[in-house]
């Protein structure tokens, strides 16, 4: 089983839908939580972290259920420009050191 | 640009040979990462340099793999004796110091091993 599990996808919406991505992770120990996104053929961009409270960042949601060991992101509104493959990553780094662990990356197509 | 800068962009060799990448990271970041990506996978951690000192080393990084970092700025991974199971996009990144510090990545290299 691998330690960060998400749904690869792809999700197709149309421009305007709200997409929902959970991301479950195995190991408890994990310190921190994270949203990276990677358009095709880039490096990994940060998009948001993930806070215990849930936090949001214009049309971006993320949610931590540290109890189920899960988290999710919510897009509202999606843009064509969000287009892209979106990875769940845990940090299970100490001493302030990330040791981040990826997911494998779900994939979105948001279409006219 | 103040970013990553990963070179070279691409490196296609043959079994059997080494194969040199270099990684200049932001200027003021002292943390140094390298991550290696297959096709349909997310990145997977190697290895990390606090400054100059390399502190933590994954299981995937096997004996032919080496990394340095020697002046605390720039970093190389070099890869001996290359096999086709190392075909892969070699990602550098680089973050400051905290615990929520984001990670920089550059654009990475590609290396094909035919």
């Amino acid at each position: 089983r691998k330690e960060v599990e998400q749904d690869p996808g792809p999700f197709n919406v149309p421009e305007g839908a709200t997409v929902a991505f959970n991301c479950t992770y195995s190991n408890s120990a994990s310190q921190s939580f994270f949203w990276y996104r990677q358009d095709c053929r880039k490096e990994p961009k940060l998009l948001m972290s993930v806070y215990s409270s849930g936090n949001e960042d214009g049309r971006f949601t993320a949610q931590l259920n540290r109890a189920s060991q899960y988290i999710s992101l919510l897009i509202r509104d999606s843009k064509l420009s969000d287009s892209a493959t979106y990875l769940c990553v845990v940090n299970r780094g100490n001493t302030g050191f990330q040791k981040l662990v990826f997911g494998t990356g779900t994939r979105l197509l948001v279409s006219p | 640009d103040t970013g990553v800068s990963q070179n070279p962009r691409h490196k296609i060799t043959k079994r059997g040979q080494n194969v040199t990448f270099r990684c200049d990271p932001i200027s003021e970041h002292n943390r140094l990462y390298w991550y290696r990506q297959t096709l349909g996978q997310g990145p997977e951690f190697l290895t990390y340099f606090q400054n100059e000192a390399q502190l933590e080393k994954s299981r995937l990084l096997s004996d032919r793999f080496s990394a340095e970092r020697p002046k605390g700025s720039f970093s190389t991974l070099e890869i001996q004796r290359t096999e086709q199971g190392d075909s892969a996009m070699y990602l550098c990144a680089s973050s400051s110091t905290g615990a929520r510090s984001p990670l920089h990545f550059g654009n990475g290299t590609r290396l094909t091993v035919t």
